[in-house]
């Protein structure tokens, strides 16, 4: 089956440790999307790509770095975490053609970064 | 600026109806989506509306009007397994998603 794959599932660092989460899609899509998700709050955007194209939020922290060496793989890199940083990261596609399938993204299972 | 509002928490009894309400004010509309997040898990679709009306689509149904900038999510027959997250995100003029912070949904036996 088509999908979103993350990887690790869950995952603990110490503090200022660096780590990296991964993401690859089955599906072809052309955007990809890392978010935060922190503890009974929406989602924040931290990137997007369109194809090879990094588009980085405002706000997102220096500490957050993102690569897409390809279309099917792309990963959050965390240079130094703080315990702020504790939070589920959720990787989603977007398709870029199609009917209603162009507006919708599709989540990954997330990576759940626990700091310590 | 951009806003969705919803309600934090509800709570509702098995086998009854219940409608989770959401307002939005964003820079653009390219349609509004509903997603459930269970506890720690991703957040999977719904819904999603474009056009004003009701989409209606097994026991959960969602309603949009632009004009008024609300929707809501209707679900009936609830289950102990619906108890989860509901999420409300709107598509801006720019195909970002606006995220509301989620209504969680209790339901008592």
């Amino acid at each position: 089956d088509a999908m979103v794959i993350q990887n690790p599932r869950y995952q603990v660092t110490q503090f200022g440790k660096p780590v990296t989460l991964s993401c690859s899609q089955t599906l072809n899509h052309n955007v990809m999307y890392w978010y935060q998700q922190k503890s009974s709050q929406a989602p924040k955007l931290l990137f997007h790509y369109y194809d090879k194209d990094f588009n980085n939020e405002a706000d997102t922290p220096d500490n957050f770095q993102s690569r897409r060496p390809n279309t099917s793989f792309c990963f959050l890199d965390i240079r130094s975490p703080g315990l702020g940083d504790a939070a589920m990261y959720l990787c989603a596609t977007r398709p870029t053609s199609g009917l209603r399938e162009v507006n919708e993204q599709f989540f990954g299972p997330g990576t759940r970064l626990t700091v310590l | 600026g951009q806003n969705i509002d919803q309600p934090t928490e509800m709570t509702a009894t098995e086998g009854a109806i219940v409608q989770i309400n959401c307002t939005y004010q964003t820079s653009g509309f390219n349609g509004l989506f509903w997603y459930q997040q269970h506890a720690g898990e991703a957040p999977t679709f719904l819904s999603y509306n474009v056009l004003d009306g009701l989409e209606e689509k097994g026991r959960f149904s969602s309603f949009l009007s632009r004009s008024k900038g609300y929707s809501y999510l209707l679900l009936k027959e609830l289950q102990m397994k619906d108890s989860a997250s509901y999420l409300c995100a709107v598509l801006d003029s720019n195909y970002q998603l606006i995220w509301g912070a989620g209504t969680k949904l209790i339901i008592k036996p």
